[in-house]
């Protein structure tokens, strides 16, 4: 069965460093989206894109993060100062198009530990 | 706004015994959609069951039922006949109808005992 493949598994980064998450989305599906769990909290969402924009953002989303889809199979979060508070994991999700019942599919998780 | 309640941070249940996770939801849309996630120790987020809120039936995959009860916004999670693997986390969401993202709930963690 087809997965979202997420590396990292585990990162380890510096404050104030950059760091990239990589995602490989379902190859069929077209929204593509970040979320954030902060240890023993729920997850929240940070961002959705589709055609190949961003169609929706959190508040946490705020200018240190970006994502791109490079080419057409992965999906990348970029965070470009991280501060300590970033420290969680990262799931990457999919689903396929349209307005639909279809799940989104979650990725394993990048946990990102900043020192 | 639309938010996810779930009540219940810690459920015990015997093996081979059921178990319901409650969740209750707010929204002021007639469309949404409701999942339901398990998430291991390991910490993956594995999708159990969906609930359309025009679907005439309680969903039902395998072992999970969720009883839907739109009047009073509720869409809890069923496991029957519990096994020791099912001792997880479990987190209710909503599909906001526009973008499609989840709105979580703050997780239920459940314990299968032997």
């Amino acid at each position: 069965e087809p997965e979202v493949t997420q590396t990292p598994s585990h990162q380890v980064t510096q404050m104030g460093q950059e760091v990239i998450l990589r995602c490989v989305p379902i190859s069929n599906h077209l929204y593509f989206y970040w979320y954030r769990q902060i240890l023993g909290q729920k997850v929240e969402f940070l961002v959705s894109f589709y055609n190949n924009e961003i169609s929706e953002k959190s508040e946490i989303f705020d200018d240190q993060f970006s994502v791109e889809r490079p080419d057409g199979s992965n999906f990348t979060l970029k965070i470009r100062s991280t501060k300590l508070e970033d420290s969680a994991m990262y799931f990457c999700a999919s689903r396929i198009g349209g307005y639909s019942n279809q799940p989104q599919h979650f990725g394993d998780g990048t946990r990102l530990s900043i020192l | 706004a639309q938010k996810i309640t779930q009540t219940q941070p810690g459920m015990f249940v015997q093996e081979k015994e059921a178990v319901t996770l409650d969740c209750t939801y707010d929204t002021s849309d007639p469309s949404y959609g409701l999942f339901w996630y398990k998430q291991p120790s390991s910490g993956e987020m594995i999708f159990l069951i969906y609930q359309g809120s025009y679907d005439q039936q309680n969903a039902t995959e395998g072992r999970y039922s969720l009883n839907f009860q739109k009047a009073r916004k509720s869409a809890n999670l069923v496991i029957s006949a519990s096994q020791l693997g099912d001792s997880a986390m479990y987190f209710c969401a909503m599909r906001e109808p526009l973008q499609g993202k989840l709105i979580f709930g703050q997780g239920t963690e459940l314990s299968v005992k032997p």
